[in-house]
């Protein structure tokens, strides 16, 4: 099984950067996928890194360790619309998703 | 235009019902899942379909039942609500399940049982 540890709430400033760590323990490590979540809406797809290293895709980037079993999510250039929860997910050897509770990300302006 | 939907929205229900949820695709993934999501919890796998005519239980699939008869459509049956079942329900779908395939989500049933 997967245990899937975030910080449960964060606050920034508009412009500013925010960086979300997640760490997890795995029985087979298989991918590591971040999501973003508005609220009352469904989550939806950000990254997915699954050598080490940093993955990046405009302000949004995601870093893994596999021996450490650390990942992050950083969040550049902070805009309003950023506001919502950020997802972690850990896919095992069988391709079946763990998921963090999420971490919400307040934007003030 | 291509994506998830599921029904209904939202339901109350009363404690002993029994309910289905819909979920359809219209992208032709062969890998569906039912998550619910709670505050504090995360989401949680229920069940799993990786192709049609296939199932499988995930973390928390008590209380919950599957089929897949056909590739679109991934109904998840609660065949006497329970109060603890209360939650979002989420569907999604990914083309696959290994490499880079993300799974993509509908937009939640709410369902509240009384």
């Amino acid at each position: 099984g997967q245990n899937i540890d975030q910080p449960t709430e964060m606050t920034a400033t508009e412009g500013a950067i925010v960086q979300i760590n997640c760490t997890y323990q795995t029985s087979g490590f298989n991918g590591l996928f971040w999501y973003q979540q508005h609220a009352g809406e469904a989550p939806t797809f950000l990254s997915y890194n699954v050598l080490d290293g940093l993955e990046e895709k405009g302000r949004f980037s995601s870093f893994l360790s596999r021996s450490k079993g650390y990942s992050y999510l950083l969040l550049k250039e902070l805009q309003m619309k950023d506001s919502a929860s950020y997802l972690c997910a850990v896919r095992d050897r069988d391709y079946k998703l763990s998921f963090g509770a999420g971490t919400t990300v307040t934007v003030r302006a | 235009i291509a994506g998830i939907t599921q029904a209904p929205t939202s339901q109350i229900l009363a404690a002993g019902r029994r309910m289905t949820l819909r979920c359809t695709q219209d992208m032709r993934h062969n890998a569906m899942y039912w998550y619910r999501q709670d505050l504090g919890l995360g989401l949680r796998l229920i069940h799993y379909s990786n192709t049609a005519g296939t199932t499988g239980k995930g973390e928390v699939p008590d209380g919950y039942s599957v089929s897949r008869a056909n590739t679109d459509d991934f109904p998840l049956t609660l065949a006497s609500a329970v109060p603890s079942q209360t939650s979002v329900y989420f569907c999604a779908s990914s083309p696959g399940f290994g490499g880079g395939e993300t799974q993509y989500f509908g937009p939640g049933t709410r369902l509240l049982v009384l």
